[in-house]
């Protein structure tokens, strides 16, 4: 099966920092990825598409400028939490699109 | 968008019980999958099923869809302790588009 990474897989940074976490197709290439974010006790949510080469669509209701992506290679996207603040810390889990989705381990971000 | 309701939201039952969890959605789908995660990790791809499936089984495990009600249902049969956690189901629009995941049913399953 395909297999996604993602690193790091907990990160806790004070508040005001930016964090960036990777997410990498190991043996399989992704022109699309997808970022999702879970709080405690409840589900995932689509937060952006990121595409191979191009700008990443964002869902409605999460800024741009503050979750920068960047999906420079077919095999790594990465996510950017700039200026983090507690409310930014959550679950975040990658994907990376071949016949189906296939999710990275997730990366816990605690911002203090 | 969310649109995935799964019942019922918690679930307590005894090991060697059966556990029913069902998923309702809103719009038309290719495909509907069920996950299961464990507290505090990552997701694990239990079954899915498409569209024009109506039933499949998958060692303990038996999903059902019923594109005309938009629901779908997951049988896990034997319950284990092990089989403690939170189940989704994800549904997709088209190939290649995210998953809207439903919001979960915890399940608890005690020896």
């Amino acid at each position: 099966g395909a297999v996604v990474s993602q690193h790091p897989s907990r990160v806790i940074c004070k508040s005001g920092t930016s964090v960036k976490i990777e997410c990498r197709s190991l043996d399989f290439q992704a022109t699309t990825m997808f970022w999702y974010r879970q709080f405690p006790k409840q589900s995932l949510m689509l937060m952006a598409t990121s595409n191979e080469g191009s700008k990443a669509t964002y869902e409605q209701g999460v800024e741009k400028d503050k979750f920068l992506i960047n999906h420079a290679s077919l095999t790594l996207s990465t996510l950017t939490v700039t200026s983090a603040h507690p409310e930014d810390s959550s679950f975040y889990i990658c994907s990376g699109q071949r016949e189906t989705q296939y999710f990275g381990p997730g990366t816990r971000l605690l911002v203090l | 968008s969310q649109q995935g309701e799964e019942d019922p939201q918690a679930l307590s039952i005894q090991e060697g019980e059966n556990a029913t969890m069902n998923c309702s959605y809103k719009t038309s789908i290719n495909n509907l999958q069920w996950y299961r995660q464990n507290s505090g990790r990552g997701l694990v791809h239990l079954i899915l099923i498409r569209s024009n499936e109506r039933e499949k089984h998958s060692g303990r495990l038996r999903v059902t869809l019923d594109t005309s009600k938009k629901s779908s249902s997951l049988l896990i049969t034997a319950s284990r302790a092990a089989d403690t956690a939170s189940y989704f189901c994800a549904t997709d629009a088209d190939s290649g588009y995210a998953l809207n995941f439903g919001k979960g049913t915890s399940l608890l399953v005690t020896p």
